[in-house]
């Protein structure tokens, strides 16, 4: 049973369309984190988000951490081809991570 | 940067072989950990170190051993490779924070 579910599993758009991912959970964590996956290569953190309600923003993208510490949201805002990926939520607890099972998106150009 | 490396990026093996996969990270890091990635299941723990000659079981431990004797050295042994253990298998390391640095991965692959 996955600890962190994650929603939808695929997303394909086209450039310029914005999109939103979730991550969804039952549990706390200390943090919660979002990485992005390519093909062949292993993930790469994005962002960690500690605080519950915390909002950042790293250019195009939006990440929001729930008030209670057990959700979070990534969103794309006019989405590029380079946003292709595997986008997968990771709950810290422990100094381990519990992962969602991620989210596969494709921008078509 | 922090470099993670991971010693073959494709591996294919026999039912009932020995392997070793080895992971060496270079920032003086004390966390290890390894993962095997399958689709629409994410990433489980298999195992994770703590500190050198210190290892503890994660989620799917069973028919996997680890060994750490340096702190910049993780390996993961199968004892004897089955065909459910093939996977991509990620390494890992972080200090003192939750912020993990993966390996580019090994594709495993047992016939």
């Amino acid at each position: 049973t996955q600890l962190l579910e994650q929603s939808p599993q695929f997303l394909s758009i086209q450039e310029g369309e914005n999109l939103t991912v979730y991550c969804n959970s039952s549990s706390v964590f200390s943090s919660l984190q979002w990485y992005r996956q390519e093909p062949g290569e292993g993930p790469v953190l994005l962002v960690t988000v500690v605080t519950g309600g915390e909002v950042k923003k790293l250019k195009r993208l939006t990440f929001q951490f729930g008030d209670a510490r057990k959700d979070s949201s990534l969103h794309i805002t006019a989405a590029q081809p380079g946003d292709t990926g595997l986008y997968l939520c990771a709950g810290a607890r422990d100094y381990k991570l519990s992962f969602g099972a991620g989210t596969t998106v494709t921008v078509r150009a | 940067d922090v470099k993670v490396t991971q010693s073959s990026r494709y591996l294919v093996k026999r039912t009932g072989e020995k392997v070793f996969l080895e992971c060496v990270q270079d920032m003086d890091h004390e966390n290890m950990f390894w993962y095997r990635q399958d689709p629409g299941l994410g990433l489980r723990l298999i195992y994770f170190s703590y500190d050198v000659k210190m290892k503890e079981k994660g989620d799917i431990p069973e028919g996997y051993s680890v060994s750490r004797e340096k702190k910049e050295r993780f390996s993961l042994i199968l004892e004897s490779a089955s065909t459910n253990q093939t996977s991509m298998y990620l390494c890992a390391s972080s200090s003192r924070t939750y912020e993990q640095f993966f390996g580019p991965g090994t594709r495993l692959t047992v016939l």
